[in-house]
């Protein structure tokens, strides 16, 4: 079974500061694992996703995370944050096709 | 590329009435859909797992005659919730898979249902 554990239900960052949303998983087997992002009355979009390999992950809009298998994490990071990042973030993993949600983190950006 | 669409993007409706929504993958053929539910400040909770012409998988919990689902092409997907009740609002989510990709799913803008 897979589950996912994001810590913070809300994370408070002033402006340019560094972002980190944390994200622990558990799996029986390899993870896919991935971050999404949901702005108010949005879908989700996909930020980045972790499947084989680089265990650091690029995202879009400056966005990485890294793989520690050690620690069963997929911590989110951005070294400056910005305004328009002000969102909700799920973590998520998947062992086959179907992927289950951690409850999300949302990001306050102070100006 | 990989676009998926829902129509409409918000409804309301009366109690006892049926709600359809459709979700549409645009430029890629998609064999699986999902559909979610998302109560406000919560996560995405899955509902059904759809396979091209076959009977949708429904989660525990999930009552298969209050949410149809119907999945009659590789680009359509239909979620009708009959008989809504003020406790069927929400905000409802499809996602589609087309399996090119393993594990990737592409998500719908969502639709926000308001049953008065």
């Amino acid at each position: 079974a897979q589950s996912v554990t994001q810590l913070g239900s809300h994370v408070s960052v002033s402006e340019g500061a560094l972002v980190l949303l944390r994200c622990n998983y558990s799996s029986s087997v390899p993870p896919y694992l991935f971050w999404y992002v949901q702005y108010p009355n949005q879908g989700l979009q996909l930020l980045l996703k972790y499947t084989t390999g680089a265990t650091l992950v690029k995202g879009i809009n400056g966005f990485e995370a890294e793989f520690k298998k050690s620690e069963t994490s997929f911590h989110l990071t951005k070294p400056s944050a910005h305004m328009s990042d002000a969102a909700e973030y799920f973590c998520a993993v998947s062992e086959d096709y179907i992927p289950t949600f951690g409850r999300g983190t949302s990001l306050i950006v102070h100006p | 590329g990989a676009v998926v669409s829902q129509h409409p993007s918000w409804v309301i409706c009366k109690s006892g009435t049926s709600v359809k929504i459709e979700c549409r993958s645009l430029d890629f053929q998609a064999t699986t859909m999902f559909w979610y539910r998302q109560f406000p400040k919560q996560s995405l909770m899955l509902m059904a797992t759809s396979n091209e012409g076959s009977k949708a998988t429904y989660e525990q919990g999930v009552e298969k005659d209050k949410f149809l689902i119907n999945h009659a092409s590789l680009t359509l997907s239909t979620l009708t919730v009959t008989s809504a009740h003020p406790e069927d609002s929400s905000f409802y989510i499809c996602s589609a898979s087309s399996g090119m990709i393993k594990n990737e799913q592409f998500f719908g803008p969502g639709t926000r249902l308001t049953v008065l």
